[in-house]
């Protein structure tokens, strides 16, 4: 089992859609959690971190389920400028970042 | 405030033949990674450095990539010999202290092994 899964998509939907994408990981004792967005042929940036008690940032809600080992990014009202990758990441063994495959989203107007 | 700096942006060689990348992190950052990025995966930590110290190499193949750090700043990626499936993108990263910071990526050098 791979230590990040993410469905890679693609995810096609019209602006002003709400879309949700699912991550789970493998280790239990991971404890820090992530999303980052990286554009197409671009490096990765941080979007969000993830927390217990859920978290927003404008359109964006990450939750985390510790208890399923799952993770949730909820994209509200979404934008021709949110096409991009989403990527899992997990802090693993150490302090290693471990990053989910990333899934697609192409928003058309 | 410049971000993290890597050269080349692109590399082309053929199989067997030697390459190194180079990266920059952001001024005072004192972890350094470097990743891998094949088309259609995520990226995977190949080395990470704590100011001039190996913090974790276990996913990198030392019979072929080698990494340094000498005076905690700049740092150096090489392989030799390269193989077909060492075509990537070769990513370097920078954050304050350890992973728990926020890591700033460089753009990248995308490397192509024929």
């Amino acid at each position: 089992r791979k230590e990040v899964e993410q469905d890679p998509g693609p995810f096609n939907v019209p602006e002003g859609a709400t879309v949700a994408f699912n991550c789970t990981y493998s280790n239990s004792a991971s404890q820090s959690f992530f999303w980052y967005r990286q554009d197409c042929r671009k490096e990765p940036k941080l979007l969000m971190s993830v927390y217990s008690s859920g978290n927003e940032d404008g359109r964006f809600t990450a939750q985390l389920n510790r208890a399923s080992q799952y993770i949730s990014l909820l994209i509200r009202d979404s934008k021709l400028s949110d096409s991009a990758t989403y990527l899992c990441v997990v802090i693993g063994r150490g302090t290693a970042l471990i990053f989910g495959k990333g899934t697609t989203l192409s928003v058309s107007s | 405030e410049a971000g993290v700096a890597q050269s080349p942006r692109y590399k082309i060689i053929e199989k067997r033949q030697s390459v190194a990348f180079w990266c920059n992190p952001i001024s005072g950052h004192a972890t350094l990674y470097w990743y891998q990025q094949i088309l259609g995966q995520g990226p995977k930590l190949l080395i990470q450095f704590q100011n001039n110290g190996v913090v974790d190499d276990s996913q990198l193949p030392k019979d072929r990539f080698s990494a340094e750090r000498l005076k905690g700043v700049d740092s150096t990626l090489k392989i030799q010999p390269a193989k077909l499936e060492d075509s990537a993108v070769y990513l370097c990263a920078s954050s304050l202290l350890t992973s728990y910071n926020e890591q700033f990526f460089g753009p990248g050098t995308r490397l192509t092994v024929l």
